[in-house]
This record gives C-alpha cells, sequence and structure tokens, in this order.
C-alpha cells in the first residue's frame, strides 16, 4: 500500500512568486491535513479536510495561504505571493475515518521543504 | 498557546545507553501520541498512550503519562545509531475532530 506522498521534496523560490504543493493521502483516507514546521519550532496545523470539504482551516495564516481537495482525493497548498516567513517544511497526513476521542493516529508524508529567498 | 512541550530541545548519547524524553500539555486529552522524525522525511507515529493509561510498552519504547501533572515521558532502551531523530509528543482536542497539536520536538543523537 503507497504511503502518503508529497511533491514536490524541495521547492526554492523567491519573494513574491506562487508556489503550489501538493499531497496524495492514503487512498481510502477521508481525513487529510496539512502541518507546517517554520525554522525547527514546533509543528503547526494548517487544516482538516473531510474528503473534499474543510472541516477546519484556523491555522491557515493568512489569504496568501489557499488549500483545496478537488473530488476528495489529492489536495493542493498554494502560497500566493510567498513571503520570506512562509520558508519552512509543509507535512501532509491523513487518516481514516475519526473515531471518537481522537484516537486515530496519522500517517505522514515526507514533507515538501520550502524555501522562499 | 502551544500545547506540547518538549524537554530536552536536544539530547546526545552513546549507543546503547537509553534515552528518556519529557512532553508537557496545558488542556485535558484523551490521548496522547508519540511521533518521530527521521532526517529528510515525514513522521512516523510511535505509541498512543489513553488518558487511563499510566504506563505503555512497545519494543525498546516505554511511555508514561501523568494526567494530574499534564506530563508525559517516553524511554528508548538500548538506543541504536537509527534512533537518531526528532521526537514529538502530540495531543488530539477533547472534544471534535482529529486536529493533533504538536510540540517543538525533542532531537535526539544517538552517537555510535
Amino acid at each position: 500500500e503507497a504511503g502518503v506522498t508529497q511533491f514536490p521534496s524541495h521547492s526554492v523560490i523567491e519573494k513574491g512568486q506562487t508556489v503550489t504543493l501538493r499531497c496524495d493521502p492514503i487512498s481510502g483516507h477521508d481525513n487529510l491535513y496539512w502541518y507546517r514546521r517554520v525554522m525547527g519550532k514546533e509543528i503547526k496545523f494548517l487544516l482538516h479536510f473531510v474528503k473534499e470539504s474543510k472541516q477546519d482551516e484556523s491555522g491557515m495564516p493568512n489569504n496568501r495561504f489557499l488549500a483545496e481537495r478537488t473530488g476528495g482525493t489529492y489536495s493542493t497548498l498554494k502560497v500566493q505571493p510567498a513571503e520570506l516567513e512562509d520558508s519552512g517544511v509543509y507535512f501532509c497526513a491523513s487518516s481514516q475515518k475519526p473515531q471518537l476521542g481522537g484516537s486515530e493516529k496519522l500517517f505522514f508524508g515526507s514533507g515538501t521543504q520550502l524555501s522562499v529567498l | 498557546s502551544q500545547q506540547g512541550e518538549e524537554d530536552p530541545q536536544a539530547l546526545s548519547i552513546q549507543e546503547g545507553e537509553n534515552a528518556t524524553m519529557n512532553c508537557s500539555y496545558k488542556t485535558s486529552i484523551n490521548n496522547l501520541q508519540w511521533y518521530r522524525q527521521n532526517s529528510g522525511r515525514g513522521l512516523v507515529h510511535l505509541i498512543l498512550i489513553r488518558s487511563n493509561e499510566r504506563e505503555k510498552h512497545s519494543g525498546r519504547l516505554r511511555v508514561t503519562l501523568d494526567t494530574s501533572k499534564k506530563s508525559s515521558s517516553l524511554l528508548i532502551t538500548a538506543s541504536r545509531a537509527a534512533d537518531t531523530a526528532s521526537y514529538f509528543c502530540a495531543t488530539p482536542p477533547l472534544f471534535g475532530n482529529e486536529k493533533l497539536t504538536f510540540g517543538t520536538g525533542t532531537r535526539l543523537t544517538i552517537i555510535p
């Protein structure tokens, strides 16, 4: 069974440019999450999809970030225009249907290392 | 506010020794999870301990949970070079969705 895959693994762009990150969750996983780790700090939640619907986008930093999950399969996270502080590692994770009490473990992709110069 | 804080931030030990990492959290939880991240790779789920459990074992891993102190510890026994990684604790909300809150992690280096 394929795991969560993310593309690209690395992206180096200039401030003001646009970057789109892609995540393919494990087949059959309704839940898809985006997280970000900036400069060795804590891993922060960005948003959560249940199938194609945004369940929780409270962690999205601002309107320069746009996430989509058309058809409830893969997801994209677009940053436009990118700023220096957007640099970091962007992780995607997926899980099956949530169970009561938050007991579902997440399966993570390898992340996209984004560098904004 | 940050939910999980790991301590220490970095730890270096000799291969074969035991490594202990601690995690503190702020709000009530149903469970606490530990994840590992090897350099350049994604996070891998290690172990989950529920709020009504005090200790749990999985191979060379031993996790404790003290809900009265809102803290957890991860012990790795007989460490190996392959254990070199960053370790994070994570907690889901008491109610609602599966959103996990992670801490800053402990960077563990095993010296051969």
